[in-house]
């Protein structure tokens, strides 16, 4: 299976300044066809998970822009260019390149 | 608009079965994979598998190969996840997602359920 490992595990985060997350897999996320099948979620206390990123870098309809991805290979990141109240919660990873799917161990990101 | 509803919180004792359920509704349920991923109490994300509707194709992780059962009818838009012997270790909430539509052949959960919560307890 690929391992998915996150960094930091929490990250509390000052209002309007930036938040970083990192996500390393054990192995190439590029699939056959040529896409990398690494999306970022985020799920909100007491919520569902909910789509943030897709495909390394695409915001799915409705992520502010303050929400980006970028990466390659094995290397990825998730930034949010200033942090809102709205955005406390736990972060994944999660590479569907290869099965059996997996997710990253989550990060908290938390308001200082 | 689409939405994933998923059937009530349920709670059962170790040994009984259960079959949870999740509806699609405002898209072709017969032409999208459907998911479930497991959230241990205080725990991360954990895929189990995901089945096409349209001619019940199912791929499971080897995880949870033989512990449950995914399925779906498609004559009402509906995906289940079943147990037919539960054990206390099976406490969670379990969530079912939606990929993206199969003629686009992209793979990553764009829309997903509420969230079930079984309670297995003796």
């Amino acid at each position: 299976d690929i391992v998915m490992t996150q960094t930091p595990l929490s990250s509390p985060v000052t209002l309007g300044q930036p938040a970083s997350i990192s996500c390393r897999s054990s192995q190439s996320l590029v699939h056959s066809d040529g896409n990398t099948y690494l999306s970022w979620l985020q799920q909100r206390p007491g919520q569902p998970p909910r789509l943030l990123i897709y495909k390394i870098s695409n915001r799915f309809s409705g992520v502010p822009d303050r929400f980006s991805g970028s990466g390659a290979g094995t290397d990825f990141t998730l930034k949010i260019s200033r942090v809102e109240a709205e955005d406390v919660g736990v972060y994944y990873c999660m590479q569907a390149t290869q099965f059996p799917w997996t997710f990253g161990q989550g990060t908290k990101v938390e308001i200082k | 608009e689409v939405q994933l509803v998923q059937s009530g919180a349920e709670v059962k004792k170790p040994g009984e079965s259960l079959k949870i359920s999740c509806k699609g509704s405002g898209y072709s349920f017969t032409s999208y994979w459907i998911g479930w991923v497991r959230q241990m109490p205080g725990k991360g994300l954990e895929w189990m598998g995901i089945i096409y509707p349209g001619d019940s194709d199912t791929r499971y992780s080897p995880s949870f190969q033989g512990q449950v059962t995914i399925s779906a009818d498609k004559s009402i838009s509906t995906a289940y996840l079943q147990w037919s012997s539960l054990k206390a270790s099976d406490t969670a909430m379990y969530y079912c997602a939606r990929l993206p539509d199969i003629a686009v052949a992209d793979y990553y959960f764009d829309y997903w359920g509420q969230g079930t919560l079984v309670t297995v307890s003796s």
